[in-house]
């Protein structure tokens, strides 16, 4: 499979867990963004990678919200302390380095926080 | 910053008849414009994207997209819905690094 995998697909966790998301992108793209989307929304950014290198946080990423790529492969999402307010679809897009030609996006990892 | 609009909520269409879905956008400098979809519980798929070039863009599916720099508009387009279309569609623009997208549009295909 030559796609964005994200696991899990489904995190059920209660208030005030920690939970953490894994995204393997194309494995030629270099680039790697974080999106978040809530029922009746189109995704919102969050943060985007080049390589191990985390060049933009949006201000939706609290300081509960940290995310990683180290050695420029896959990436994680960790959220600490979850609220409610975290239930979303999560999705992870990747882009190769040259050009543009839009994203390739994963299935997306669906939060529940109860 | 770079953003689009989706004014409807929801397009109803019966089988067989044309579908636009419309979107309007602001961009500094030269719109970059995709359109994707998605099917419930799962990612968004690539339709079709406007860089440069032809203002009529063929994509995926027999989906077409007109872009109208005049009207800052690149609305979707399908001559004959199929009731497999009902998903929900996004308009993106990008800009600043990032793809910036609507709020999306649930098309419904009535058999």
């Amino acid at each position: 499979d030559t796609g964005v995998s994200q696991d899990p697909r489904h995190k059920i966790t209660k208030r005030g867990q920690n939970v953490t998301f894994r995204c393997d992108p194309i494995s030629e793209h270099n680039r790697l963004y974080w999106y978040r989307q809530t029922l009746g929304q189109g995704p919102e950014f969050l943060t985007y990678f080049q390589n191990e290198a985390q060049l933009e946080k949006s201000r939706l990423l609290s300081d509960r919200f940290s995310a990683e790529r180290p050695k420029g492969s896959f990436s994680t999402l960790e959220i600490q302390r979850t609220e409610q307010g975290d239930s979303a679809m999560y999705l992870c897009a990747s882009s190769p380095p040259t050009g543009f030609y839009g994203y390739t996006f994963g299935s997306g990892t669906r939060l529940t926080v109860v | 910053a770079q953003s689009v609009a989706q004014p409807e909520d929801q397009v109803n269409v019966a089988e067989g008849n044309p579908l636009t879905v419309k979107c309007t956008y602001s961009v500094s400098g030269n719109p970059y414009l995709f359109w994707y979809v998605q099917y419930p519980n799962r990612g968004l798929q690539f339709l079709l994207k406007y860089i440069t070039g032809d203002n009529l863009v063929k994509g995926s599916y027999g989906f077409e997209a007109e872009f109208n720099k005049s009207q800052t508009s690149f609305h979707l387009k399908k001559p004959s819905a199929l009731v497999s279309d009902s998903a929900l569609y996004f308009c993106a623009v990008y800009g600043n690094n990032r793809l910036a997208f609507g709020k999306g549009n649930q098309v419904v295909v009535i058999p």
